[in-house]
């Protein structure tokens, strides 16, 4: 399978506990993306990655959010404390270059947080 | 600010029906890319065209086709025929340019359902 791949698919945590998830870009990849989707909304954009560096976060990215992507291939997306309202969809893409190539995106992982 | 609008919600029709997904967007770009993605109920979004401003040539593959119109700001996407396989929520979205070439923009999506 050479498509984006996200582990875990679901996760439900308890308020206040650290959850991490992980991302597999396509190979070839060297842009990789962060979204965050709740239920009945388009996806919402909280950063990306060229390569290893990390070049934007959104205003969503609080400080209880942080991301990697060390050696520029695969990434991880960690929440700390955390809370009944980061339940959410956590969707990876990735993409060959800039805004002008199309992000394909993997399946997703689904945080409950009790 | 960019902003993508999709004002259908929710459509329903008949399977073998024609249906229009409406999108309307805004950007003070003047070099962008509209996309449309589809998520089935899988829920993976699965990438269906890519267009950029330059090219205002409408689209047609298959059963799908696209019309984007700089004038009116929008870039809808039809299908012919439709069947019960299309049955999915519809996202359109846009991209920039420039200090804002970094992500895509989505809509609220269209959920589309096809009876039998």
């Amino acid at each position: 399978d050479t498509g984006v791949s996200q582990n875990p698919r679901h996760k439900i945590t308890k308020r206040g506990q650290n959850v991490t998830f992980r991302c597999d870009p396509i190979s070839e990849h060297n842009r990789l993306y962060w979204y965050r989707q709740t239920l009945g909304q388009g996806p919402e954009f909280l950063t990306y990655f060229q390569n290893e560096a990390q070049l934007e976060k959104s205003r969503l990215l609080s400080d209880r959010f942080s991301a990697e992507r060390p050696k520029g291939s695969f990434s991880t997306l960690e929440i700390q404390r955390t809370e009944q309202g980061d339940s959410a969809m956590y969707l990876c893409a990735s993409s060959p270059g800039g805004p002008s190539y199309e992000q394909y995106f993997g399946p997703g992982t689904r945080l409950t947080v009790t | 600010a960019q902003k993508v609008t999709q004002a259908q919600t929710e459509i329903s029709v008949v399977e073998k029906e024609d249906v229009t997904l409406d999108c309307v967007y805004e950007t003070r770009d003047t070099t962008y890319y509209l996309f449309w993605y589809k998520q089935p109920p899988s829920g993976e979004l699965v990438f269906l065209i890519r267009r950029n401003s330059f090219d205002e040539q409408n689209e047609i593959s298959g059963r799908y086709s696209w019309n984007f119109q700089k004038s009116t700001s929008s870039f809808n996407f039809t299908i012919t025929a439709s069947q019960v396989v299309d049955s999915a929520v519809y996202f359109c979205a846009l991209g920039g340019a420039g200090s804002s070439a970094s992500k895509i923009i989505f809509g609220s999506g269209t959920r589309l359902s096809i009876r039998p």
